[in-house]
């Protein structure tokens, strides 16, 4: 079946440092891809998605590329600042659409001054 | 803006005590979801109603049944609650399919069973 592979955290970063978060998927055909992120005491909010191969969705000054060849959608921010720490979700929904998302473990991501 | 509520936020039960969780949303969407939440295994989904009058399980239904009370409410039931049932509860709801909209989660229900 369709499954999502995260990258461990936390993630502890100073602010301004570069972020990644590599997330890589395992689907048949051509899944829609998002990022979800979750704010301490929060529900989750969409950050971003891609719904084809070589999309870039980009929200926030974070951005993420639908990579198929690599079946990967990492998300990337060049300064990371103490308001995004959160947990970050990746996720997706399978080709042909339909309503079930499948998601990642989550990365914490920590951001200190 | 309400977006999408959930009561109770907090709930601790005994092992085969029975609870209702209880979601509204007032975005006018069709469809709605129930995740669990637990350490190591992100979301996973219980239960879905793509529109009014569906409901269909999802990964993990087993010891909860749901209600989709009309477009505007979707409930959640525990009959014989277990320790293994303690997480957090997240409802969300989508106008779309997933794929080309976006689900937007109520803020959650932290659950304890003992």
């Amino acid at each position: 079946g369709d499954s999502v592979t995260q990258m461990e955290g936390p993630v502890t970063l100073s602010e301004e440092a570069f972020l990644t978060i590599n997330c890589t998927y395992t689907a048949t055909g051509y899944p829609s891809l998002f990022w979800y992120v979750q704010y301490p005491g929060e529900g989750l909010q969409l950050l971003l998605k891609a719904t084809k191969a070589d999309d870039k969705g980009s929200n926030k000054g974070f951005e993420a590329t639908y990579r198929k060849e690599t079946t990967s959608f990492h998300l990337e921010k060049g300064s990371v600042q103490v308001s995004d720490s959160a947990v970050y979700f990746c996720a997706l929904s399978p080709t042909g659409g339909g309503n079930k998302l499948t998601f990642g473990t989550g990365t914490q991501l920590k951001v200190e001054l | 803006n309400a977006g999408v509520t959930q009561t109770p936020k907090f709930q601790v039960l005994k092992t085969g005590q029975s609870m209702t969780l209880q979601c509204a949303q007032d975005m006018n969407h069709n469809s709605m979801y129930w995740y669990r939440q637990d350490p190591g295994m992100g979301l996973r989904l219980i239960y879905y109603s793509a529109s009014e009058g569906t409901t269909d399980k999802g990964e993990v239904p087993n010891g909860y049944n749901v209600s989709r009370l009309n477009k505007r409410e979707f409930s959640l039931r525990l009959e014989s609650a277990a320790p293994s049932q303690t997480s957090v509860y997240f409802c969300a709801s989508s106008e779309l399919a997933v794929n080309t909209g976006e689900l937007f989660f109520g803020e959650g229900s932290r659950l304890t069973v003992l």
